[in-house]
């Protein structure tokens, strides 16, 4: 049973400062995905990662996968408030089209 | 034009009751699912269908019974509602097996609370 763990489940940080968030999961998998939640709001995609190595880059966001080591990361550069939200990660199961969550990270960035 | 619209977004009941939310994409997608937000945030996934047939069903009431019509939509129906039942209920959609890039796409949410 795939098994996907965040770090922090809580960050608060000021703007300006760097910081990251990472995602372990535990069994083979190659498609990896970045979400973005706001308070009452829907589930917003940031980023999708399908090979080892891979990297992207949204603006002050920059997500990356290594999948031998089952890690992706989520760093945030000089962060602002408008960061300020809940972010998953989600593996996709193996042999399955199950998509399996982290708790989240809630971060907060304050002024 | 939204992708995955689901309705009610938000719905208030009493115990006992039946209740239903319907789920519609427009994306062309063949993979539809149902996940529970609970009130720590916790996303888990309910059901699943491909092309209207049921390939994930997890460990969930019998109470709660899923219907996809056609690979448009898919609808949950809740019976003998519980306090317990209170959550946000996300429909989500995906291209389905054999498509690389499978990032699913999801509906606003149905905040369900039992009273």
């Amino acid at each position: 049973e795939l098994k996907v763990e965040q770090n922090p489940l809580f960050l608060s940080m000021q703007e300006g400062k760097n910081y990251t968030i990472y995602c372990n999961y535990s069994t083979t998998s190659d498609r990896l995905y970045w979400y973005r939640q706001d308070p009452g709001k829907s589930l917003e995609s940031l980023f999708v990662l399908l090979s080892n190595g891979a990297v992207k880059q949204e603006g002050r966001l920059m997500a990356s996968l290594d999948t031998k080591a089952r890690l992706s990361t989520l760093h945030i550069t000089a962060a602002v408030h408008d960061l300020s939200a809940t972010y998953f990660c989600a593996v996709f199961q193996g042999g399955s089209e199950k998509l399996v969550f982290g708790k989240g990270t809630k971060l907060t960035v304050n002024p | 034009d939204t992708a995955v619209s689901q309705t009610p977004k938000y719905l208030v009941t009493q115990m006992g009751n039946d209740k239903s939310i319907k789920c519609e994409q427009n994306l062309g997608h063949d993979t539809m699912y149902w996940y529970k937000q609970d009130s720590k945030k916790f996303l888990k996934i309910m059901f699943s269908y491909n092309n209207k047939e049921l390939i994930i069903n997890e460990t969930v009431p019998n109470r709660f019974s899923p219907k996809s019509p056609d690979k448009a939509h898919l609808n949950l129906h809740i019976n003998s509602l519980e306090l317990g039942d209170s959550a946000v209920y996300f429909c989500a959609s995906s291209p389905g097996q054999g498509w690389m890039n499978t990032e699913a796409f999801f509906g606003q949410g149905t905040r369900l609370t039992v009273v």
